[in-house]
């Protein structure tokens, strides 16, 4: 158990809709990041909050945003979904060296 | 950019076999080299971490060693068990430096099955 949680675990939504995935970092983490991993891309990273801030961007879709709350815990709103938006979303925690991930959230977008 | 090369998978190993992943990569400079692994149903977990020409990153009888020269960062175990079936992840990233992230890139995955 990393102590990353994440929430749902399972996602099954329709094109065009919007969702919202939950993390809740490892306690005393500041940092959250959030991975997106699919068959033909694997692991790609999205966003980096750190503290409440955005610290980072990678290849997210301007479709999806994050934010990160007073409480540290992050979410990642995902909007107009394609079927290509299906995949497994992770969302780690700890320093850029040594990242703790959760279990991942399975997005299925019919 | 930066980039990680991992050998295609699925590896297929019996039990006591000696293990080779084989990971190499682009980058510039001195990037920190990393392997991740993923047990069925679970996120990634850090393995071992190397941050320098010729160390040597080991955990739970795994080993890698940060080559330069063929920048090359092969993950090795001298004998496998059924539960080191997984997917392994070679990483890089960027040397530490003030401000900023260290953006962490990800090769495609190893497949491990070992089978008794």
């Amino acid at each position: 158990d990393s102590g990353v949680t994440q929430t749902p675990k399972h996602l099954i939504t329709a094109t065009g809709q919007r969702v919202t995935l939950r993390c809740s970092p490892r306690s005393g983490d500041l940092s959250v990041y959030w991975y997106q991993q699919s068959l033909d891309q694997g692991l790609q990273f999205l966003i980096q909050y750190y503290n409440g801030e955005e610290r980072a961007k990678g290849n997210i879709l301007e479709r999806f945003s994050a934010q990160q709350f007073p409480d540290l815990h992050s979410e990642l709103n995902l909007s107009s979904l394609e079927l290509g938006d299906s995949a497994l979303y992770f969302c780690a925690s700890g320093h850029w060296d040594t990242q703790y991930f959760g279990p991942g959230t399975r997005l299925t977008v019919l | 950019g930066n980039s990680v090369t991992q050998m295609e998978g699925p590896v297929t190993l019996s039990e006591e076999a000696f293990l080779t992943i084989n990971c190499t990569y682009t980058a510039t400079g001195y990037p920190s080299l990393f392997w991740y692994v993923q047990y069925p149903g679970e996120g990634l977990q850090l393995l071992l971490k190397a941050t320098k020409a010729d160390d040597k990153g080991s955990n739970k009888g795994f080993e890698a060693t940060y080559r330069k020269e063929t920048t090359s960062f092969h993950l090795e175990k001298g004998s496998v068990q059924v539960s080191d079936s997984a997917v392994y992840f070679c990483a890089l990233s960027d040397p530490p430096h003030s401000g900023g992230y260290q953006k962490v890139t990800f090769g495609t995955g190893t497949k491990l099955q070992v089978i008794p």
